[in-house]
């Protein structure tokens, strides 16, 4: 199975700051990384695929980059509504499908 | 526009069984594979597991080694809907499962369903 590592674990920001945000694969997932937000009781909310892809009307502020084993998310003047987790994907060797473990972008 | 609705949670005791049901509309629910993420809260996160995946016509299912035996995954192509069957349910299962869209690629998660919670205690 593919592991996926993220970090930092957790991270703080202040508003307006740039974010950056790693998931690092155990092996070479090609661009099959995909990134998520999770509010506190919502479901995730697709943020880029194809590591780097955007996801429909998702704000430019975000951006994914990397292939292979690296792989960055970098939310530029973060907003108050960014403060939350973010999970990478792989979908490159399934199953099983593996996300990583998350980091908490806080205030 | 795609909607998903999962329903079944509840509070159950160890060794217990369930079924879970997502009901899905704005799309040709028999092109797309179909699969179950469990949301799992812990200190400070969340921990997202993937559960199973569904082919379109329902022959091909794969599970995650967590739930693998226990666990069953089947859809109701006439009626739009994917279930999964939860079987000898620990403490360890309690978490808000969600079902979402996958691609004959092996993506998923461009669209998910508000979840269900299951609580395993006893």
């Amino acid at each position: 199975d593919i592991m996926m590592t993220q970090s930092p674990a957790s991270l703080s920001v202040s508003p307006g700051e740039r974010a950056t945000l790693s998931c690092r694969a155990s092996q070479s997932i090609s661009s099959s990384l995909a990134w998520f937000q999770q509010r506190p009781g919502q479901a995730p909310k697709l943020l880029v695929y194809g590591g780097s892809t955007r996801a429909k009307d998702v704000p430019t502020r975000f951006s994914g980059s990397g292939s292979g084993t690296d792989f960055t998310l970098t939310i530029t003047s973060l907003q108050p509504e960014d403060f939350a987790l973010y999970y990478c994907l792989q979908y490159n060797n399934w199953p099983p499908w593996t996300f990583g473990q998350g980091t908490k972008v806080e205030i | 526009q795609i909607h998903l609705a999962e329903s079944g949670g509840a509070v159950v005791q160890p060794g217990t069984s369930l079924t879970l049901s997502c009901a899905a509309s704005g799309f040709t629910f028999n092109e797309f594979p179909m699969h179950w993420v469990r949301r799992t809260p812990g200190k400070g996160l969340e921990w997202l597991e993937w559960v199973a995946v569904l082919s379109q016509d329902g022959n091909n299912s794969y599970y995650a080694d967590s739930v693998q035996g226990r666990f069953t995954i089947s859809r109701d192509n006439s009626k739009n809907t994917l279930f999964l069957h939860l079987n000898s349910l620990t403490p360890a299962d309690t978490a808000v499962y969600h079902c979402t869209r996958g691609t004959r690629g092996g993506f998923f998660g461009g669209f998910w369903g508000p979840g269900t919670l299951v609580t395993v205690s006893s």
